[in-house]
């Protein structure tokens, strides 16, 4: 298995407080992204990076914000959390451009805002 | 709107049956169809591939049958096993792109 971290695993809180998921890699792969998974649709690409501090949103970004200052290291941030951010949320790596489509997941966050 | 369409969005079959799961996509300019296969509790991870220079492809007992004109793909799950029991997703991506998925479907398999 990939090596991918993310934490936490599971978090409660409450609308209007910032959040902030950490996805952390000992792959050294260059490309990082943040999906949230939803029933009935699948993935969903927020925002993704490829390289420390580069960093481009993906088609549901509002609402998020990434940072990357090192390689390893992908945190994504809901500044003001709302029900609609209700999800799971996943990090996945790649070694290349993803031109092979070959991404590789973590476990997942399971984020509740109540 | 949603670029790659996904069906059924769950089906059951009987161990040893055949699970089908059908795409479409409208893009064009997509040149890569991956399949991704998630159990409960895990992310997702890659089970077969295809590039639309092949109209087919196999890996043991999952099967992608390509069709370009139609934009449609197709995966095929032969012999069913309770444990390929999970989630699946299909996707596709255009070069210099990022991954586009479908909204999943959920299989069971029953013994």
């Amino acid at each position: 298995d990939a090596g991918i971290t993310q934490s936490p695993r599971h978090k409660v809180t409450e609308t209007g407080t910032p959040v902030t998921l950490r996805c952390h890699q000992t792959e050294n792969h260059r490309y990082m992204y943040w999906y949230r998974q939803d029933p009935g649709h699948g993935l969903r690409l927020i925002h993704y990076s490829y390289g420390v501090k580069d960093t481009d949103k993906g088609e549901v970004s509002d609402g998020y914000s990434v940072s990357r200052s090192k390689t390893e290291d992908f945190l994504l941030t809901l500044e003001s959390a709302t029900s609609s951010q209700t999800s799971v949320y996943f990090c996945a790596i790649s070694e290349t451009p993803a031109n092979t489509g070959e991404l590789f997941f973590g476990e997942g966050s399971r984020l509740t805002v109540l | 709107q949603q670029q790659v369409k996904q069906s059924p969005q769950s089906l059951i079959v009987q161990k040893g049956g055949i699970s089908i799961i059908n795409c479409a996509y409208e893009n064009t300019a997509f040149d890569y169809f991956p399949w991704y296969q998630q159990f409960p509790g895990k992310g997702p991870a890659l089970l077969i591939a295809i590039r639309p220079d092949v109209s087919e492809k196999k890996e043991g007992r999952f099967t992608i049958s390509f069709n370009k004109s139609a934009k449609q793909f197709s995966l095929h799950i032969m012999d069913s096993q309770p444990g390929d029991s999970a989630t699946y997703f299909c996707a596709a991506q255009a070069a210099g792109n990022k991954l586009t998925f479908g909204g999943g479907t959920r299989v069971l398999v029953k013994p």
